[in-house]
């Protein structure tokens, strides 16, 4: 089945330690996204990629940091410069001017 | 940065009753997106709009985009206990998404 699957389900990090999330989809699409969610708030954009080996930041991109070395997988690393960690991560990719279309989430929480 | 305004928060009906939701924006979109959120789950794609006074229905589900390409509305008929969730309105901008706060609706069997 085509899809994107998002792992771990969910993550606990102590404090001052670095974490990856997990991005996989086998789609083909070319545009990756990640999002964070907190509780009744609406997504905002982290990092996005168009390409592969290029991405930008998006709304809230203090504290991550991603890459894009393959067209299917686009981990997102939440650093210790990240002040307040705990939330709902979302990933996303599309193709042209496709709709978005989003994986199962990671939760984050802090130890 | 872009910002949309969904209204109503949250919405508290009887099972068979009618919905209805809107987004604003001060910003033109050229594409609006509507999904629907389970607990615990990433959002799922009801309808897409790309044409300024498209209306689109999906099943029980309509949305239109509106004239003015700053707003669009998701309506549910005769809602049931599955369609309980948190609704999020999404425009399209410059290659990103601008998502609203999302409508969460609680059905009361």
């Amino acid at each position: 089945d085509g899809g994107i699957t998002q792992s771990p389900k969910y993550l606990f990090r102590k404090e001052g330690q670095n974490v990856t999330l997990s991005c996989e989809q086998n789609l083909n699409h070319d545009a990756m996204y990640w999002y964070r969610q907190d509780p009744g708030q609406g997504l905002r954009l982290i990092y996005y990629s168009q390409i592969v080996n290029d991405f930008q930041k998006g709304d809230i991109a203090e504290g991550y940091s991603v890459s894009r070395e393959k067209k299917e997988s686009f981990p997102l690393t939440v650093t210790s410069a990240q002040k307040n960690p705990t939330a709902f991560y979302l990933c996303a990719s599309s193709t042209g001017h496709q709709p978005q279309h989003f994986g199962d989430g990671t939760r984050l929480s802090i130890l | 940065g872009q910002q949309l305004n969904q209204s109503p928060q949250s919405m508290f009906i009887q099972e068979g009753e009618d919905v209805s939701m809107n987004c604003t924006s001060s910003s033109i979109f050229n594409t609006w997106l509507w999904y629907k959120q389970d607990p615990g789950e990433g959002p799922v794609l009801l309808i897409a709009l790309y044409k300024a006074g498209e209306l689109t229905s999906n099943g029980r589900l309509t949305a239109q985009f509106g004239i003015t390409r700053k707003d669009s509305f998701l309506n549910i008929s005769a809602s049931i206990p599955s369609d309980v969730g948190i609704y999020f309105c999404a425009g399209l901008g410059a290659q990103k998404l601008v998502f609203g706060q999302g409508t969460r609706l609680t059905i009361n069997p």
